[in-house]
């Protein structure tokens, strides 16, 4: 129950297409949902995170999507970048203070 | 920006040794953590320190770990006796106010058993 699906597992995408990566989770708990990127040799860096009280948000070309009855929530790469290729791991954390539990990560890369 | 540093970024020992692997957290954040990454899996959660003691801990947190803050400055993640399986990147996090608050990780140190 505590743990997150992350699909899919690779991805390429053109120059300008949309990368779409997808998280499922089973704890109706978790209350907080970020994802990360992370680049080869770097630690996690928080992109965006999303609250189960909206079912979007959106950071310039990073939009998050949250579908809290199918408990399911995505990350959505607008007009991909060569740069933007590196690894996404979705998130999630139970209400109170409790550790984050990561899915297993989507290798992305962008190709000219 | 300030940022997690973490030293070494590669450590190679042999099955058996101890290993001791340190971080600098940010320096007004109030809450560590250490991560571990195997090569191409999850990141996964090993254990959190707040006020000078472990919050929280997971499976993988046993006895042939400790953590420790033996300065004001410096958090450190020691492996006891370690086994081939230990190796793995390890990531430390800090955060200003708990998992409610975003974390900073650090580039990790490449720790390999041999």
């Amino acid at each position: 129950q505590q743990q997150v699906k992350q699909s899919p597992q690779s991805l390429i995408v053109q120059k300008g297409g949309i990368s779409i990566i997808n998280c499922a989770y089973e704890n109706t708990a978790f209350d907080y949902f970020p994802w990360y990127q992370q680049f080869p040799g770097k630690g996690p860096a928080l992109l965006i995170a999303i609250r189960p009280d909206v079912s979007e948000k959106k950071e310039g070309r990073f939009t998050i999507s949250f579908n809290k009855s199918a408990k399911q929530f995505s990350l959505h790469i607008m007009d991909s970048q060569p740069g933007d290729s590196a690894t996404y791991f979705c998130a999630a954390r139970n209400s109170g203070n409790t550790p984050l539990v990561f899915g297993k990560g989507t290798r992305l890369s962008v190709i000219a | 920006e300030p940022e997690v540093t973490q030293t070494p970024s590669h450590q190679v020992t042999q099955m058996g040794q101890e290993v001791i692997l340190r971080c600098v957290p940010i320096s007004n954040h109030l809450y560590f953590y250490w991560y571990r990454q195997i090569l191409g899996q999850k990141v996964e959660f090993l254990v959190s320190f707040y006020n000078n003691e472990i919050s929280e801990k997971s499976e993988i947190f046993d006895d042939q770990f400790s953590v420790e803050r033996p300065d004001g400055s410096n958090f450190t993640l020691k492996i006891r006796s370690t086994k081939l399986e230990d190796s793995a990147m390890y990531f430390c996090a800090s955060s200003e106010s708990g998992h409610n608050s975003p974390l900073h990780f650090g580039n990790g140190t490449r720790l390999t058993v041999t």
